[in-house]
């Protein structure tokens, strides 16, 4: 069975350009969550989304976005990016919706660097 | 809101050492508890997990129990290995469709 595949795995792009991420859960996962991760603040929360709708949003400016299709892969959009944009995205999948108490599971996830 | 407080460490231990993780919670409703570790340049993987109250989650030789009396899921392993070296990470989810992680504790195993 294929686990989270999140691609690219690495990019490279210039303050205020836009960059999207692309996340494909396990298959007959309904739920997929991003987060950031970076050294000085650490696994922050962005966004989760079931069944094609977000269900909750973590503290990040509008600049970040997804969306979720009807097959449940997602992706994640992050606008006029800023140097301190630099970060691992992690991308996360899991049968229902989080809160139900099911396995969360993580891609290996994708390295931004913002230059 | 809900947080999840743990030792940051780092922590360094020699081979066959006893390792404590502390972790602390605050959550409303009844949290699901997670521990994830994650080695260098890769993602998280689930270590162990537990849904209710007095559940203990284990996995590879790590232990963890869910104590609603002290709010803790504290990780514990016997005897650690220089392949345990990693950061580990304590997370909890509740009713509000949101993953709340700790800040990791570091561990590193010397030979």
């Amino acid at each position: 069975k294929a686990g989270v595949t999140q691609t690219p795995r690495y990019l490279i792009k210039t303050r205020g350009q836009q960059v999207t991420l692309s996340c494909s859960p396990i298959s007959g996962h309904r739920s997929v969550s991003w987060y950031q991760q970076t050294p000085g603040q650490g696994l922050q929360f962005l966004f989760e989304y079931f069944s094609e709708t977000q269900r909750n949003k973590g503290n990040f400016p509008g600049r970040f976005s997804g969306r979720q299709f009807s097959n449940s892969r997602s992706e994640m959009n992050v606008s006029t990016l800023e140097l301190g944009d630099s970060a691992l995205y992690l991308c996360a999948s899991s049968l229902e919706a989080l809160g139900s108490g099911n396995t969360i599971y993580f891609g290996e996830g994708s390295w931004l660097t913002v230059v | 809101g809900n947080s999840v407080t743990q030792m940051e460490g780092p922590v360094t231990l020699s081979e066959e050492a006893f390792l404590t993780i502390n972790c602390t919670y605050t959550a409303t409703g009844y949290p699901s508890l997670f521990w994830y570790v994650q080695y260098p340049g890769e993602g998280l993987q689930l270590l162990l997990k537990a849904t209710k109250a007095d559940d203990k989650g284990s996995n590879k030789g790590f232990e963890a129990t869910y104590r609603k009396e002290t709010t803790s899921f504290h990780l514990e392993k016997g005897s650690v290995q220089v392949s345990d070296s990693a950061v580990y990470f304590c997370a909890l989810t509740t009713n509000d469709y949101k993953l709340s992680f700790g800040a990791g504790t570091t561990v590193t195993v010397r030979a």
